[in-house]
């Protein structure tokens, strides 16, 4: 019930495509759906959020797509560059706490 | 404004030791929250702490792992007795307000040997 889901597991982009992660989630009482980008060695920044009133939300190259009904979020790094090689997670919570349930992470490798 | 601090940034621990990490939050933060991250894996809720109070600790484990904030000083999160399961990164975030943006702190790096 508490599981956040997440695909692929690592992904390789040439730069300039598409990088799309994947996520799904089975708790409906969930209600704030954060990305974090995290280097290594670093701990995990928040890069972009949102909410379930909306279905996209869109900062800079950065946009996520949420299907309430299948329960998904996704985001999508268009134009990805070398220096978006990280690893992402995606998480949800209730009431937008910090008590957060994590996805596995994808480890992103952006090719010059 | 520093960030959240952790420390120490790397632990090493013989089997049955004691550790201590510390995390200092950003100034005017009194929420603090601490995860676990397993090697090639996400980050799991441990305990949420409000200055003096444990908020939730739903995550934690039942035996040997405690957490505490007090009044004054940085909060603490303590492992007794630890075995070669626990080495993980450990990651403390604060934020000012309960349903404000965390941010995170570097983590301290636990080697159990």
């Amino acid at each position: 019930q508490q599981q956040v889901k997440q695909s692929p597991q690592s992904l390789i982009v040439q730069k300039g495509g598409i990088s799309i992660i994947n996520c799904a989630y089975e708790n409906t009482a969930f209600d704030y759906f954060p990305w974090y980008q995290q280097f290594p060695g670093k701990g995990p920044a928040l890069l972009i959020a949102i909410r379930p009133d909306v279905s996209e939300k869109k900062e800079g190259r950065f946009t996520i797509s949420f299907n309430k009904s299948a329960k998904q979020f996704s985001l999508h790094i268009m134009d990805s560059q070398p220096g978006d090689s990280a690893t992402y997670f995606c998480a949800a919570s209730r009431g937008a706490g910090n008590m957060l349930t994590f996805g596995g992470g994808t480890r992103l490798m952006v090719k010059p | 404004n520093a960030g959240v601090m952790q420390n120490p940034r790397h632990l090493v621990r013989r089997r049955g030791q004691e550790a201590r990490l510390r995390c200092s939050p950003m100034k005017g933060h009194s929420h603090v929250y601490w995860y676990r991250q397993l090697p090639e894996e996400g980050l799991k809720f441990m305990v949420y702490l409000q200055k003096e109070n444990i908020i939730d600790e739903s995550g934690m484990p039942k035996e040997r792992f405690s957490a505490e904030f007090p009044k004054e000083g940085p909060s603490i999160l303590r492992i007794q007795q630890v075995v070669r399961g626990d080495s993980a990164a450990y990651f403390c975030a604060s934020s000012p307000g309960e349903n404000t943006e965390a941010f995170f702190g570097q983590g301290t790096r636990l080697t159990v040997v």
